[in-house]
């Protein structure tokens, strides 16, 4: 079965700087997908990022970036320019390839400080 | 865009008692899903259906039973609430047409078993 970690389990950032979300995984498979999914108070789970396995380049959405690390089974999200609505918690998630069955870690709760 | 709604946001009920707590979809998915969010433990798994009629157990499915009678609509049941069931349930679905298709996820309802 695959495991997510996420090490981190709250962090906090000044409003307009960077900050990094760690995630690492245990799988034996070789093509796989991974995600970072956002949870606003409001409790509505959002799609921030995803990742395929067999791509080399790191996928970024904005100010949303990752650093994958195939060999080293770890996934980390970066937010520039923090905002105040970054304020969630964030969960990285783990997807066997050709199966929708999503295995998540257990959160990082990120508050961005005005 | 996708919408899943489950029928409540916060529910109360006592120890023993049956709970139906429902999803429904409008995107004509074909993957549903029911997670528990608890602190500390991310999301766990503990149902999926992958077409009418058809459930897999995920990580914790004691306890817990589920019906998808039309595509569109996934039930979760507690066939006698316990206090350990109280927590956050997510629903979400997905396509079966890409491979790497996300979770859509519903608002969530919080269940208070006293």
């Amino acid at each position: 079965a695959q495991t997510v970690t996420q090490s981190q389990p709250e962090m906090s950032v000044q409003e307009a700087e960077t900050v990094t979300l760690s995630c690492t995984y245990d799988t034996s498979e070789s093509n796989y997908y991974l995600f970072w999914y956002k949870q606003p108070p409001s409790r509505q789970m959002i799609l921030v990022i995803r990742q395929e396995a067999y791509k080399q380049q790191n996928a970024t959405e904005n100010r949303f970036s990752v650093n994958f690390q195939k060999a080293a089974k770890s996934f980390s999200l970066k937010i520039s320019d923090s905002q105040l609505g970054d304020t969630a918690m964030y969960f990285c998630a783990f997807m066997k390839y050709n199966n929708n069955d999503m295995r998540f870690g257990a959160g990082t709760r990120l508050t961005v400080k005005p | 865009d996708v919408k899943v709604t489950q029928s409540s946001r916060y529910l109360v009920k006592r120890t023993g008692e049956k709970v139906f707590l429902e999803c429904v979809q409008d995107m004509d998915h074909e993957n549903m899903f029911w997670y528990r969010q608890d602190p500390g433990l991310g999301l766990r798994l503990i149902y999926f259906s992958y077409d009418v009629k058809m459930k897999e157990k995920g990580d914790i499915p004691e306890g817990y039973s589920v019906s998808r009678e039309k595509k569109e609509r996934f039930s979760l049941i507690l066939e006698s609430a316990s206090t350990n069931q109280t927590s956050m349930y997510l629903c979400a679905s997905s396509t079966q047409d890409s491979l790497d298709s996300p979770l859509h996820f519903g608002n969530g309802t919080r269940l208070t078993v006293t």
